[in-house]
């Protein structure tokens, strides 16, 4: 299986502008998850999903960010606007629901910078 | 809000040496502890786990052990080579599907 994938793998962008990050989860597994990695607040959970459904979403930092899964082999993390604060490095994760300990496997990662 | 503390921050031992990462987590519901091993430009790699039912798991030259009653949990990694170093997170299930993670443990295996 070739894993978690995410595209793009960097985005330089300028305050204001629309960014959106793309994941590719392994097939066949049911649960997607947004994770954000900075210095200061160490990996944070933004939302996740199970069959395509959003399931908690508290960890959304504001209405700025939005997150879709229209189907079950992919889902997008949308800024707008973006801000110089959301840099960052923002991961997706997937887990399969027949799995007993819900292992989660992680892409390689977007590092975004928001200039 | 619930949270896991992990120490150290940053850890140097000599090649060959044992390395201990500690964690201590706050939901006494938590039955699921993941360990993930990040490089540098990559995502966290899962590198093993262990469940509330169990006191101590072994892989090779990785183990975890899990004091419920204290809610302490370590990574220990003997023999350390120096492809061992990376940052390293622990994690404590909040319900089945979702984690809360530590703040890292920078490992440095010096030759």
């Amino acid at each position: 299986d070739a894993g978690v994938i995410q595209s793009p793998r960097h985005e330089v962008t300028e305050m204001g502008q629309e960014v959106t990050l793309r994941c590719k989860p392994i097939s066949g597994h049911d649960y997607l998850f947004w994770y954000r990695q900075t210095m200061m607040r160490g990996l944070e959970l933004l939302i996740y999903f199970n069959n395509n459904v959003p399931i908690d979403d508290s960890g959304m930092p504001e209405d700025r960010f939005s997150a879709k899964m229209p189907n079950a082999s992919f889902s997008t993390l949308k800024i707008q606007p973006s801000e110089p604060r959301d840099s960052a490095v923002y991961f997706c994760a997937s887990s399969f629901s027949g799995q007993l300990l819900g292992e989660q496997y992680f892409g390689p990662g977007t590092r975004l910078t928001v200039t | 809000g619930e949270n896991v503390e992990q120490h150290p921050s940053t850890l140097s031992v000599q090649e060959g040496d044992s390395a201990v990462i500690k964690c201590t987590y706050s939901d006494s519901a938590s039955n699921y502890f993941p360990w993930y091993k990040q490089e540098l430009g990559k995502g966290p790699q899962l590198i093993i786990d262990i469940r509330s039912n169990v006191g101590e798991k072994k892989d090779q030259r990785i183990a975890v052990t899990l004091n419920k009653t204290a809610k302490h949990f370590s990574l220990h990694i003997t023999e350390t080579q120096p492809e061992d170093s990376a940052v390293y997170f622990c994690a404590a299930s909040l319900g089945t599907y979702k984690y809360i993670f530590g703040t890292g443990t920078r490992l440095k295996v010096l030759a």
